[in-house]
């Protein structure tokens, strides 16, 4: 079955340092989703990604997916205490009767 | 602009009562779906729904029930809690279900002691 593979599990960095957290996937991702998770609330959508070499950017944040769509990158850029949260990739499945996995997520803090 | 509502935020149940979380959306998504999130564990679908009238078993529904009688409404039913049903629980909508960001709730934590 298809899974998704985060990493790091969780990440501390000083305030100011560039970070990338990687989603890998077992097959080919037809639609590879970022969402932020603050701690005690839902999910955030940050954006989607669907072709081969695509690269979306919102402020700091900047999402990759490879030309064979099965990685994916969120790379970050001088962090901010903001930036703080857990990171889930998601994406549409490829096959079965339900269509959407969440990877097990990275765990961001951000040290002021 | 409310989204995915969510209620109760916080629950303690004893082993073996029952209860209902809520769940409403007022963005007229015909795609709705609950979520379990165990620490470390990433999210597991329970169960979702393509419409009103109309849900279908995720990957873990084992212990839950649902219904979906309105577009806005999908009700998640614990009958008989158990510990192993200690989590964080989220609802979610989307438009569609593929090439569409899902919608979430701020999420449910149930504790069974």
């Amino acid at each position: 079955s298809q899974e998704l593979e985060q990493s790091p599990q969780s990440l501390i960095v000083q305030e100011g340092k560039n970070l990338t957290i990687n989603c890998t996937s077992s097959k080919t991702l037809y639609g590879l989703y970022w969402y932020k998770q603050k701690y005690g609330e839902g999910l955030i959508f940050l954006m989607m990604l669907q072709k081969g070499g695509e690269e979306k950017s919102h402020e700091k944040i900047t999402a990759k997916l490879d030309e064979k769509k099965q990685q994916s990158s969120l790379h970050i850029t001088a962090s901010q205490p903001s930036h703080a949260g857990i990171y889930l990739c998601g994406a549409d499945r490829t096959s079965g009767t339900y269509k959407y996995i969440f990877g097990t997520g990275t765990r961001l803090k951000v040290l002021a | 602009n409310a989204g995915v509502t969510q209620t109760p935020k916080f629950r303690i149940l004893k082993i073996g009562q029952s209860m209902t979380l809520q769940c409403t959306q007022d963005m007229n998504h015909n795609y709705m779906y609950w979520y379990r999130q165990d620490p470390g564990m990433g999210l597991k679908l329970i169960y979702y729904s393509v419409g009103a009238g109309i849900t279908d078993k995720g990957e873990v529904p084992n212990g839950y029930n649902v219904s979906r009688s309105t577009t806005e409404d999908f009700p998640l039913r614990l009958e008989l809690a158990a510990p192993s049903q200690t989590s964080v629980y989220f609802c979610a909508s989307s438009y569609r279900d593929r090439f569409q960001p899902q919608h979430f709730g701020d999420g449910t934590r149930l504790s069974i002691l």
